[in-house]
């Protein structure tokens, strides 16, 4: 069974751009979460879609968004960039729309400069 | 505010010395405390949920367990592929978000 997949896995981009991450969860998995890693603040939850509807959001701007199609697979966008927003982009799947279980994929690098 | 506390921020252990983690969490109504291991540049994979305090999950040289306030896991005759960096995490009744600690970098040397 194939695991969960990201893409791109590298990204640089400079400031003020924006940015489109893809998630694909594994096959039969509903639920898909967003996080941000970075080495000060850890892993911290950005948003959760189940079903295409957003379940759950964390403390980030409104530049932060995503949505999720109707075959699971999910997409963040972050618009305007700024450098703090460098940090590995993860995006877990889990079957039963809980944290239970949570896959994750290997992530996006994105690098603002 | 709910939050996970995890010590030490990094461990050194001889392979074969066994020691523990400790992750502490504040959090009204835990639905449950899940334990992750993460390689470097690698998504996090899924180890263990605990659900009650008393409660305790092993696999191969790893065991969790929990407590109404902490969780510990504890690694049995650690060999160098154990080396990662060992997250834990609290959720609340609710399926609300994971909330994570800022893990704790385990080095075995052989």
């Amino acid at each position: 069974k194939a695991g969960v997949t990201q893409t791109p896995r590298y990204l640089i981009k400079t400031r003020g751009q924006q940015v489109t991450l893809s998630c694909s969860p594994i096959s039969g998995h509903r639920s898909v979460s967003w996080y941000q890693q970075t080495p000060g603040q850890g892993l911290q939850f950005l948003f959760e879609y189940f079903s295409e509807t957003q379940r759950n959001k964390g403390n980030f701007p409104g530049r932060f968004s995503g949505r999720q199609f109707s075959n699971s697979r999910s997409e963040m966008n972050v618009s305007t960039l700024e450098l703090g927003d460098s940090a590995l982009y993860l995006c877990a799947s889990s079957i039963s729309g809980t944290p239970d279980e949570q896959y994750f994929g290997p992530g996006t690098r994105l690098t603002v400069t | 505010e709910d939050q996970v506390t995890q010590s030490p921020e990094a461990l050194r252990l001889q392979e074969g010395e066994s020691s523990s983690l400790n992750c502490s969490y504040t959090v009204s109504g835990l639905r449950g405390l899940f334990w992750y291991r993460q390689d470097p540049g690698k998504g996090p994979e899924f180890l263990f949920t605990l659900y009650s305090a008393g409660e305790e999950k092993e696999k191969e040289r790893l065991k969790a367990t929990l407590t109404k306030k902490e969780s510990f896991l504890h690694i049995t005759a650690p060999k160098p592929e154990d080396s990662a960096t060992y997250l834990c995490a609290s959720s609340q009744a609710g399926n609300t978000p994971l909330v994570f600690g800022k893990g704790t970098r385990l080095s075995v040397i052989a």
